[in-house]
């Protein structure tokens, strides 16, 4: 089948340091890959969108990869706030429904 | 405006009730989409339109009967709900038709349902 998992349920770290978070693929190669964020009881928010044929991109304190080798996107927050807090989705986008498929989410926590 | 609005925040409702839950957009977006959301997990998709045609069910329970009646709104009716139903209800939008590339999807604040 094809998956797209994020692997760390909850990620913790220090103010400052930088947060990376993982979303693996298998069984295909998603022509584009999404990030988003979700606060409690909110829905998600638009991140980063990042297609296949890119290496890399970025906003602000965010930057995504997209490496179709190991299959596998990594998003980072560089300088990491408390407000960063929340829940992070990746999300592809591909199949022939052309559907929007979210892995479980990780839940990253920045502590002052 | 580039926001989803959905309505009510809260709905509360016993298994014999009938209510509908709105969502509204004036961006423009050609493709709206309902979600479903429980605890702890992602959003799962349920119902597709594209310029204001049904897209999109993924075999979702006839108990649930969404409605399109013009490109800025979206219904979903709600007859006969199961205490399992009980999640965060989802709606989104995004600015091409469905199948028509990946945009980026833009998601209301939810509707938090309760069924008694």
């Amino acid at each position: 089948s094809q998956k797209i998992e994020q692997n760390s349920e909850a990620l913790n770290i220090q103010e400052g340091k930088t947060a990376t978070l993982t979303c693996n693929y298998t069984n295909y190669s998603p022509a584009y890959l999404q990030w988003y964020r979700q606060d409690p009881g909110r829905g998600p928010v638009f991140l980063l969108l990042i297609r296949e044929n890119e290496k890399e991109k970025r906003k602000e304190r965010l930057k995504v990869t997209f490496d179709t080798t190991l299959k596998q996107s990594l998003f980072h927050i560089t300088a990491s706030q408390p407000a960063d807090s929340a829940t992070y989705l990746c999300a592809r986008w591909g199949g022939s429904q052309g559907n929007l498929i979210f892995g479980k989410g990780t839940k990253l926590s920045v502590k002052p | 405006d580039t926001e989803v609005t959905q309505t009510p925040k809260h709905l509360v409702m016993g298994m014999t009730n009938k209510k509908s839950l709105k969502c509204e957009q004036h961006m423009g977006h050609r493709a709206m989409y309902w979600y479903k959301q429980k605890a702890k997990k992602p959003p799962e998709l349920m119902f597709v339109y594209s310029y204001e045609k049904l897209s999109i069910n993924e075999s979702v329970p006839s108990r649930f009967s969404p409605e399109c009646p013009n490109s800025s709104l979206l219904n979903l009716h709600l007859h006969a709900l199961q205490p399992e139903d009980s999640a965060l209800y989802l709606c989104a939008s995004s600015r091409a038709g469905h199948g028509q590339g990946a945009n980026e999807q833009y998601f209301g604040p939810g509707t938090r349902l309760t069924v008694t």
